[in-house]
């Protein structure tokens, strides 16, 4: 396909444990975005990647949250020691470099802590 | 600090009725207020945009209003049908849109028969 791809789509870990998420954005795309959303908060900003430039780590809401783009392409989202409240849908996002501004959003991948 | 103020949170309409989603905004530098629309299970996908240089936008059954001055602007949905039951997100940002997308809560909208 040609959207964006997501993985896992359902990940359940328990707390204090390391998870990895992967985007795949459509090819092409400069721009990648994470967002999370939790039940009743909306979207919640995480990260900003956008060519070669330094991203944007302004939402990260804690020092157990990383990310990294390689190559352009592929992003991994990793939260270290996770805690119950980090349970949500992980939305990546990726966008063209131009200024229509649309964003390509994935399916997501839901996170459960126990 | 809520950049992004969406009521109502939840909203009912019969069909073929009108669907009326509000938002508000604070920082001036935003010049380019989307929305979007998110079915269950699915990622939200870009319904329509407006750039604050024109009042209004329409695209078929959806309007976007765009208040400047009293930083709001809304989404008005005619003839509402039950196909467009979903989540709606308003959403702004700076620098026509290069810049990171700040959402507001989201309304959960259901139309009924």
């Amino acid at each position: 396909g040609a959207g964006v791809s997501q993985s896992p789509s359902n990940k359940v870990t328990e707390k204090g444990k390391d998870v990895e998420l992967r985007c795949d954005p459509i090819s092409g795309h400069t721009a990648l975005y994470w967002y999370r959303q939790s039940l009743g908060q909306g979207l919640e900003f995480l990260i900003y990647f956008q060519g070669n430039s330094a991203p944007d780590k302004s939402g990260l809401p804690s020092d157990r949250f990383s990310a990294e783009r390689t190559g352009g392409s592929v992003s991994t989202l990793t939260i270290q020691r996770t805690q119950q409240e980090d349970s949500a849908v992980y939305l990546c996002a990726s966008s063209t470099d131009s200024n229509t501004g649309e964003l390509f959003f994935g399916e997501g991948s839901r996170l459960t802590v126990l | 600090q809520q950049q992004v103020k969406q009521s109502p949170q939840s909203l009912i309409v019969q069909k073929g009725g009108i669907s009326i989603i509000n938002c508000a905004y604070e920082n001036t530098a935003f010049d380019y207020f989307p929305w979007y629309q998110q079915f269950p299970g699915k990622g939200p996908a870009l319904l329509i945009a407006i750039r604050p240089d024109v009042s209004e936008k329409k695209e078929g059954r959806f309007t976007i209003s765009f208040n400047k001055s009293a930083k709001q602007f809304s989404l008005h949905i005619m003839d509402s049908q039950p196909g467009d039951s979903a989540t709606y997100f308003c959403a702004a940002s700076g620098n026509s849109g290069n810049t990171p997308l700040v959402f507001g809560k989201g309304t959960r909208l259901s139309v009924i028969a």
